[in-house]
């Protein structure tokens, strides 16, 4: 079975400290990895689909990483409006366009 | 460029009625997708449409069924209601054959069964 594992589930940060937020996943032949960002109560906003290890992805503030096991969501200098749910969600080889999301992790950055 | 439009936006139901919820895809897109999203979780793939049928289905009972029109819009039928069918409910659509990227998502519905 398919399965996304996201960490932490919360993440606190002051403005400008950056971190990273961790997405690992078990699957059985990855066709793709999405980062969506998620404000309450709105539908999930794209970010980001990496396809294969060593890849990265850049916009603004946030790095995505790719590796066999795991993706990495990189974030710079976070500013309080980057505050939001952010998602990853698998895409398999045997499972046609269906999504696959972890539970995500809810960051604040407080001012 | 149109995006992914859903209504209505809330719906409060009692347990037993049924629901129907629209989806109006993105200009340009031929797939659409469902998903529930409980409170505090990751949105749960329902199933998906293209060329108006059902090509792909999550782990949902019969009484979730759907429709997709030939303008590729498309609705989703809620049977039965349970207390437990409360969640956000997200339309995503897509571009089937094409890039792989360009997943979509509604604002969503947000559906609140007593």
């Amino acid at each position: 079975e398919d399965q996304v594992t996201q960490s932490p589930e919360a993440l606190r940060l002051q403005e400008g400290e950056s971190s990273s937020l961790n997405c690992s996943y078990t699957v059985s032949g990855l066709r793709g990895l999405f980062w969506y960002r998620q404000d309450p109560g709105k539908g999930p906003e794209f970010l980001f689909t990496l396809y294969s290890a060593g890849e990265e992805k850049e916009k603004e503030r946030l790095k995505a990483t790719l590796t066999k096991k795991e993706s990495f969501l990189h974030i710079t200098a976070p500013k309080p409006e980057d505050s939001a749910t952010y998602l990853c969600a698998v895409q398999v080889r045997t499972s046609g366009s269906r999504l696959t999301f972890g539970e995500g992790t809810q960051l604040t950055v407080n001012p | 460029e149109t995006g992914v439009t859903q209504s209505p936006t809330h719906l409060i139901k009692t347990r037993g009625q049924q629901v129907t919820l629209r989806c109006s895809s993105q200009s340009g897109h031929n797939t659409v997708s469902w998903y529930q999203q409980a409170l505090g979780q990751g949105p749960q793939f329902i199933f998906q449409y293209y060329r108006e049928e059902e090509n792909g289905r999550g782990n949902f009972p019969p009484r979730f069924s759907g429709l997709q029109f030939p303008n590729y819009s498309s609705e989703l039928n809620v049977n039965a209601l349970e207390l437990d069918d409360s969640a956000l409910y997200l339309c995503a659509s897509s571009f089937f054959g094409g890039r792989r990227d360009g997943y979509t998502f509604g604002s969503g519905t947000r559906l609140t069964v007593v």
